[in-house]
């Protein structure tokens, strides 16, 4: 079936250095794909997105960066902050049957510690 | 702006007992809501979607239901609770049919004794 994981589920990081945290998807067919931060106790927050028609996408210190010939996805972060520290989803969008809404299937989430 | 809310924040019911957890959202018309369960140490499980008043897909067979008596009010329900109903229960919306991205509320702490 389909799915969305990642490769690594714990990445620890000194403050300052710049962190990439990787998911591999295995649905061809999803044309959007999300990177969400969750901090404990707290719901997911919107970090950044990208279409199926970019590879690349910018912004305030983040990048994601799509290739879909290996179908993965990945998030750099520069000058990673101690606040940072959080657990990292990736989440893919595919049109199921048809419906209008966008269902998104989530990874396994990444967990990130920056040290200061 | 949009803002979603949930209640309550934490919830500790015993086995058996009725649940009602409920998810507002404001600053929107016509949203997508969605009702998430979250495992200890694990991703976002899908639970039930809803693109209007009054309807509701659920994802997956369990104990749980779903509601929407409001354009913007999204509720979960249980007649019965079970151990394996605790968890983190977030809520979420997308703008309607060009919807992409979900916007979470702060989510609901259940645990089943």
């Amino acid at each position: 079936g389909e799915s969305v994981g990642l490769h690594l589920p714990t990445l620890s990081v000194q403050e300052g250095d710049n962190s990439i945290i990787n998911c591999a998807y295995s649905n061809s067919a999803s044309d959007y794909f999300i990177w969400y931060k969750q901090e404990s106790g707290k719901g997911p927050q919107f970090i950044i997105d990208i279409r199926s028609n970019m590879d690349k996408r910018q912004g305030q210190r983040v990048t994601v960066l799509l290739n879909k010939t290996v179908k993965h996805l990945s998030l750099q972060i520069a000058a990673t902050q101690p606040g940072d520290s959080a657990v990292y989803f990736c989440a893919e969008r595919s049109r199921a049957g048809g419906t209008s809404y966008g269902k998104l299937t989530f990874g396994q989430g990444t967990i990130l510690t920056v040290h200061p | 702006s949009q803002t979603i809310h949930q209640w309550p924040a934490t919830l500790v019911q015993p086995v058996g007992s009725p649940l009602s957890l409920e998810c507002t959202v404001e600053g929107t018309s016509n949203p997508n809501l969605y009702w998430y369960r979250q495992a200890a140490g694990r991703g976002l499980q899908l639970l039930f979607y809803s693109v209007g008043i009054g309807q509701i897909s659920s994802e997956v067979p369990q104990n749980l239901s779903a509601s929407r008596p409001q354009d913007r009010q999204f509720i979960l329900s249980s007649k019965k609770l079970l151990l394996s109903d605790s968890g983190f229960y977030l809520c979420a919306w997308s703008a309607g049919l060009a919807e992409l991205e979900q916007y979470f509320g702060p989510g609901t702490r259940l645990t089943v004794t």
